[in-house]
């Protein structure tokens, strides 16, 4: 799930199969962490959090995962529908005042095939 | 509930010209905050405002100012616009965490 330059990774799902993307963080010190989905020509759109005292946390039809054994973030979209294409960011923050900034990761583009 | 909303949507200037980006939000937040995106990156803070009468530096300020007017209301401000502001430029408010953005602003300095 990382982003090299200008070109976005992209992954490309069957409608209907599991979505899994992925999100390398860069601070041990992060208590936070949040996917946002973006769509063409819209601002991000919350879909989950989760703090780092938890590894795991279910919304619906989505889910994520946080190792921080490894700084790693995952989110798990089931049954990827039409409607979910459009580019995932993960962010993380450390701290609670809103002078803590999000950090945000390059984002990746999830295509769904029809 | 509108939540935030951004104006002007599309804007083209030149080198030199100066311009405000509006933002609003409905939502009675606290904080509200400036991001501009480049293509194929992240969101990148410029500017944020943690209450109605203070505004603080992010990640990347310079070329820009703000105004927390009040607190429904936060501009952002290219004095003398460059090339490299060429972007687009989102606003949101929120609490400490989970944040609501607007629909964004696609600004070209030619």
């Amino acid at each position: 799930g990382e982003s090299v330059g200008l070109h976005l990774p992209t992954l490309s799902v069957q409608e209907g199969d599991n979505s899994i993307i992925n999100c390398a963080y860069s601070n041990s010190a992060s208590d936070y962490f949040i996917w946002y989905k973006q769509e063409s020509g819209k601002g991000p759109q919350f879909i989950i959090d989760i703090r780092s005292n938890m590894d795991k946390r279910q919304g619906q039809r989505v889910t994520v995962l946080l190792n921080k054994t490894v700084k790693h973030l995952s989110l798990q979209i089931a049954a990827t529908q039409p409607g979910d294409s459009a580019v995932y960011f993960c962010a993380e923050k450390i701290g609670h005042n809103a002078g803590n900034m999000l950090t945000f990761g390059g984002g990746t583009r999830l295509m769904v095939k029809p | 509930n509108a939540g935030v909303t951004q104006t002007p949507k599309f804007q083209v200037l030149k080198t030199g010209q100066s311009m405000t980006l509006q933002c609003a939000q409905d939502m009675n937040h606290n904080s509200m905050y400036w991001y501009r995106q480049d293509p194929g990156m992240g969101l990148r803070l410029i500017y944020y405002s943690a209450s109605e009468g203070t505004t603080d530096k992010g990640e990347v300020p310079n070329g820009y100012n703000v105004s927390r007017l009040n607190k429904r209301e936060f501009s952002l401000r290219l004095e003398s616009a460059a090339p490299s502001q060429t972007s687009v430029y989102f606003c949101a408010s929120g609490g400490v965490e989970k944040l609501f953005f607007g629909s964004g602003t696609q600004l070209s300095v030619l």
